[in-house]
């Protein structure tokens, strides 16, 4: 069934760096923008990143703007998030999203979730 | 930048109950909302779209209604599975796609 699966989350410390990434399955993926969402424990959800479905488009939360690097494979359908300079703010669960709609970043809503992968920042 | 808040953020309730959760926007938003159920332990699930668009699969207790600054998100009649914290995210087409700071629905 169509899927999203992340990996690449852990323990690091503050200042140092992490790639996550996320595989989607039985899915044209090419075709869909991709985001990734946090969520701090016992907090609400945060919105991170988005990478249009060609990659010519990204934005980033304030939050993260300038640490944070996303980026996408079309052919291995995979999207990644580079995050550098860590800080404990950062410690959360990251899901990585699929938009619902084919070539319409957004408007129509986050259908398919990862189920998640857990960064802790941590000295 | 679109800021969101939810009321309330706290809701006990029982079974059978009619529920309604509010989302405002720090500006006007057209319909650019959707509202997602998050369970304990679970990833979110797009319950609404389009502020009142029922995402397929989702049982038909479940309607959203608003547009501009104003939403709602109503279940018409409470059952067990949907204790849970709902999100709204406002989807304007600004490329940050902030979520509300949510609203858990418990006994």
């Amino acid at each position: 069934q169509i899927q999203l699966v992340e990996s690449g989350g852990g323990v690091v410390q503050p200042g140092r760096s992490l790639r996550l990434s996320c595989v989607a399955s039985e899915f044209t993926f090419s075709h869909y923008g991709m985001h990734w969402v946090r969520q701090a424990p016992g907090k609400g959800l945060e919105w991170v990143a988005v990478i249009w479905f060609d990659g010519n488009n990204k934005y980033y939360a304030d939050s993260v703007k300038g640490r944070f690097t996303i980026s996408r494979d079309n052919s291995e359908k995979t999207v990644y998030l580079q995050m550098n300079s860590l800080r404990a703010e950062d410690t959360a669960v990251y899901y990585c999203v699929r938009d619902r709609v084919e070539y319409i970043v957004a408007v129509n809503g986050l259908d398919v979730w990862g189920q998640g992968t857990t960064v802790i920042v941590s000295s | 930048d679109i800021q969101l808040t939810q009321s309330p953020s706290f809701l006990s309730a029982s079974v059978g109950d009619r529920v309604t959760i509010t989302c405002r926007a720090s500006q006007g938003i057209n319909t650019y909302l959707a509202w997602y159920q998050q369970q304990p332990g679970k990833a979110p699930r797009l319950l609404i779209y389009d502020a009142s668009t029922l995402q397929s699969g989702v049982p038909s207790r479940f309607s959203g209604s608003g547009s501009g600054t104003e939403f709602t998100l109503t279940i018409s009649s409470l059952q067990p599975e949907d204790f849970a914290t709902y999100y709204c995210q406002q989807l304007n087409g600004s490329p940050l796609f902030t979520f509300g700071p949510g609203t858990t629905v418990d006994f």
